[in-house]
């Protein structure tokens, strides 16, 4: 069964520095993977998704991902953080077979410092 | 355009009691999916849809029912509430279904307290 783990529940930047959100995932097939991002009191809004057409995906507010294989990895990046990117991150993917619908993460929380 | 509604927006229950959270999409979306947001736990799907007519278990079925009448309306019902079921509820869309890559569009939520 497919599984994603994040590591760290909080990740915490200065304003101005690279934002990196770490997103492993547990497949013999390669998945499709996204990011969604939540703000407080809110839903779920996706930044990215990865569906094999290119590696490195480009999201909105800046954001990016890159896909790689040997590392089954997913992590999200922003080379410079804003106080407006202060949310709850959550990975997810998919590989079909059993239930339709996304298998989540355990969410980041991503503070930035003033 | 509304995008998915979902109602209540909160609401506090005596356990044992029923309740059905309403979803409703304008999207004309295929697949609709019910996903329960616990802190440290992240979403875990509960139940899905892949088009009208049919519905499908996730991961944490029990104690949940769905039924899928129509392509906008996705109802989940708790026949008896539990406090294990205090949680936060997401209703999703998606137009083809994960099977294609599609992306999930969330509602706002829904708050419920089971006391």
């Amino acid at each position: 069964a497919q599984s994603v783990t994040q590591l760290g529940s909080h990740v915490s930047v200065s304003e101005g520095a690279l934002v990196l959100l770490r997103c492993n995932y547990s497949s013999s097939v390669p998945p499709y993977l996204f990011w969604y991002v939540q703000y407080p009191n809110q839903g779920l809004q996706l930044l990215l998704k990865y569906t094999s057409a290119a590696t490195l995906v480009k999201g909105i507010n800046g954001f990016e991902a890159e896909f790689k294989k040997s590392e089954t990895s997913f992590h999200l990046t922003k080379p410079s953080a804003h106080m407006s990117d202060a949310a709850e991150y959550f990975c997810a993917g998919w590989t079909g077979g059993g239930a339709d619908g996304l298998t989540f993460g355990k969410g980041t929380h991503l503070i930035i410092q003033p | 355009t509304a995008g998915i509604t979902q109602a209540p927006t909160s609401q506090i229950l005596a356990a044992g009691r029923s309740m059905t959270l309403r979803c409703t999409q304008d999207m004309r979306h295929n697949a609709m999916y019910w996903y329960r947001q616990d802190l440290g736990l992240g979403l875990r799907l509960i139940h899905y849809s892949n088009t009208a007519g049919t519905t499908g278990k996730g991961e944490v079925p029990d104690g949940y029912s769905v039924s899928r009448a129509n392509t906008d309306d996705f109802p989940l019902t708790l026949a008896s509430a539990v406090p294990s079921q205090t949680s936060v509820y997401f209703c999703a869309s998606s137009g083809h279904g994960t099977l294609s890559g599609s992306e999930q569009f969330f509602g706002p939520g829904t708050r419920l307290t089971v006391l």
